[in-house]
């Protein structure tokens, strides 16, 4: 089983549609949550992390169910500019630091 | 705008070569790591520095050898590479905080031919 877990994508939305990404981890450990974002042929950066009581930023918004384990992420309004690869991130072995495990990542692609 | 350069951004390499990747953070990070992100795949942790001193290494084969000189500074040594060794190679850096996120370099694309 892999340890972050994504669906692949493409996830194909109109202009101003809502979608939703969900992520599951398996490491009941696991502390730290986040959501980077990708775009094609470029590194990854941060776009949020996740907090246990959910937490928003704008048109996005990110929940955490430790007893699922797993975390989503919301985007309102979608922008054509929303289009890339969205990973979600765990740090899986907090002792150790930042230990972070990528998922695969899941692809939005925003049409007009 | 990046913290962390990377040098070179694009590098094409045959398999008896020896070639060296850089790796350069402004951030006043503490920690150091290299990332291997392949077609299709997740990105694969490498190997992390804590402090110049190289605490993880995810079973990644000899031929790929890194070397932190100091907290800002990282490279990889790269020698007798086969081709399924062409990917996307990030650097990435953090304070050693728990919790803390970590902020990539651009990356370097490698192709072994």
């Amino acid at each position: 089983r892999k340890e972050v877990e994504q669906d692949p994508g493409p996830f194909n939305v109109p202009e101003g549609a809502t979608v939703a990404f969900n992520c599951t981890y398996s490491n009941s450990a696991s502390q730290s949550f986040f959501w980077y974002r990708q775009d094609c042929r470029k590194e990854p950066k941060l776009l949020m992390s996740v907090y246990s009581s959910g937490n928003e930023d704008g048109r996005f918004t990110a929940q955490l169910n430790r007893a699922s384990q797993y975390i989503s992420l919301l985007i309102r309004d979608s922008k054509l500019s929303d289009s890339a690869t969205y990973l979600c991130v765990v740090n899986v072995r907090e002792n150790a630091g930042n230990m972070l495990t990528f998922g695969g990542g899941t692809r939005l692609m925003v049409k007009p | 705008e990046t913290g962390v350069t990377q040098t070179p951004r694009h590098l094409v390499m045959g398999m008896t070569n020896k070639k060296s990747l850089k790796c350069e953070q402004h951030l006043g990070h503490n920690a150091m790591y290299w990332y291997k992100q392949s077609a299709k795949k997740p990105l694969e942790l490498m190997f992390v520095y804590n402090f110049k001193e190289q605490t993880e290494n995810n079973s990644v084969p000899s031929r790929f050898s890194p070397e932190c000189p100091n907290s800002s500074h990282l490279f990889l040594h790269l020698h007798t590479l086969q081709p399924e060794d062409s990917a996307l190679y990030l650097c990435a850096s953090s304070p050693l905080t728990t919790g803390n996120t970590i902020y990539f370099g651009e990356g370097s694309w490698l192709t072994v031919v």
